[in-house]
């Protein structure tokens, strides 16, 4: 069975600018969640996708977003890019709720923000 | 809010010797705890799940404790090799509050040959 992807892997932007990753989940999870890695701060949890719904959401301006597709494939995007959100943004899939379940994870979209 | 606390230091460990690692939460326990591995430029990859209800967990050559009482659990790797050496993540599943996954900033072991 295939694993998460991500893409792409590395991306390089400048200040203000604004981007989209991209996560397709192992097939049949239907739950998808986003983290934030960075080296000061670890990983932080930006939101969960479950059926195309958001069904929870941390800490982050909301300049980042995030969405769900029919198929489970799910988007986040970054608006007016600062140089803290150089990170890397790793997506992690699984069955989903009720209950706890392990994650997979993508190798992650390194972000470098200029 | 919940906080995590994971050994910031390096872990070094002689090869063979048991590596113990250590994931202190603060407030409230969590429904279940979650260990990763992570090596470098790669995603985490789940290890081994342990429920509040549950004392300890075995897997092989890894080992997990919860103690809610301490707010605590450890995670050992016996007859450690140079193979485990990586950073290694505690998450607290925390469903039964608000239904979010916590991580910890992580551990890096270094098992020397």
């Amino acid at each position: 069975k295939a694993g998460v992807t991500q893409t792409p892997r590395y991306l390089i932007k400048t200040r203000g600018q604004q981007v989209t990753l991209s996560c397709s989940p192992i097939s049949g999870h239907r739950s998808v969640s986003w983290y934030q890695q960075t080296p000061g701060q670890g990983l932080q949890f930006l939101f969960e996708y479950f059926s195309e719904t958001q069904r929870n959401k941390g800490n982050f301006p909301g300049r980042f977003s995030g969405r769900q597709f029919s198929n489970s494939r799910s988007e986040m995007n970054v608006s007016t890019l600062e140089l803290g959100d150089s990170a890397l943004y790793l997506c992690a899939s699984m069955w989903g709720r009720p209950t706890s379940d392990t994650q997979y994870f993508g190798p992650g979209t390194r972000l470098t923000v200029l | 809010s919940q906080k995590i606390e994971q050994n910031s230091e390096a872990l070094n460990i002689q090869e063979g010797k048991t590596a113990t690692l250590t994931c202190n939460y603060t407030n409230y326990s969590p429904a279940y705890l979650q260990w990763y591995r992570q090596d470098p430029g790669r995603g985490p990859v789940f290890l081994l799940l342990i429920r509040e209800n549950e004392k300890e967990k075995r897997k092989e050559r890894l080992k997990v404790t919860f103690d809610t009482t301490l707010k605590q659990s450890l995670f050992h790797i016996t007859a450690s090799q140079p193979a485990d050496s990586a950073t290694y993540l505690c998450a607290l599943d925390m469903m039964n509050r608000d239904d979010k996954i916590i991580f910890g900033k992580g551990t890096r072991l270094h098992i020397l040959p």
